[in-house]
């Protein structure tokens, strides 16, 4: 079964400047989609970006960016010029395209402060 | 384009009631799914629905949870007798198709609900 893994409850960032949330996930699948969701305090998920793991390109989305490293396993998302718009929970999601479902498997989260 | 609506948006009821959750769709969206949030943790998938037939329910807890989207369009979510550990968001999101990693899921704001 697939897994994600979020290490970092917690990060901050003051505004204006750039910070990474690490994301890791377990598969034996060589296809499968990746994804990140904001989650603010309204508690409606939003998605960020989206990254196809048979693409090698990084997926970007104008202030936010992903380095997609597939042989680690590994899927963090970069926020640059952080605003105060940011805050809220960020999700890792993984889907397979396989199961026969369209679930998406969430991580614990990161919630994100910004400070100004 | 109206997004996905759930009600209530929030609900308090004592251990063994029975409570439901609605939720309708983006126009046009096939496929509903109903997640389950418990505070701390990413969502989890209960029961997927393409049109009114049921795609995925393997984690959903048949002897207390029920699912029904009889015209293929909005969806209830049961639970009866609700236990303390059922205390989570429930969310709904819709998506145009199924199998099609690149078909966004929209989410719902979720119904928060509290088992005293």
């Amino acid at each position: 079964a697939q897994t994600v893994t979020q290490s970092q409850p917690e990060m901050s960032v003051q505004e204006a400047e750039t910070v990474t949330l690490s994301c890791t996930y377990d598969t034996s699948e060589s296809d499968y989609y990746l994804f990140w969701y904001k989650q603010p305090p309204s508690r409606q998920m939003i998605l960020v970006i989206r990254q196809e793991a048979y693409k090698q390109q990084n997926a970007t989305e104008n202030r936010f960016s992903v380095n997609f490293q597939k042989a680690a396993k590994s899927f963090s998302l970069k926020i640059s010029d952080s605003q105060l718009g940011d805050a809220a929970m960020y999700f890792c999601a993984y889907r397979s395209p396989n199961a026969g479902t369209d679930k998406l498997i969430f991580g614990t989260g990161t919630r994100l402060q910004v400070f100004p | 384009e109206a997004g996905v609506a759930q009600s209530p948006r929030y609900k308090i009821i004592e251990k063994r009631q029975s409570v439901a959750f609605w939720c309708n769709p983006i126009s046009g969206h096939a496929t509903l799914y109903w997640y389950q949030q418990i505070l701390g943790q990413g969502p989890k998938l209960l029961i997927q629905f393409q049109n009114n037939g049921v795609v995925d329910d393997s984690q959903l807890p048949k002897d207390r949870f029920s699912a029904e989207r009889l015209k293929g369009v909005d969806s209830t979510l049961k639970i009866q007798p609700a236990k303390l550990e059922d205390s989570a968001v429930y969310l709904c999101a819709s998506s145009l198709v199924r199998l099609a990693g690149r078909y966004e899921q929209y989410f719902g704001p979720g119904t928060r609900l509290t088992v005293t």
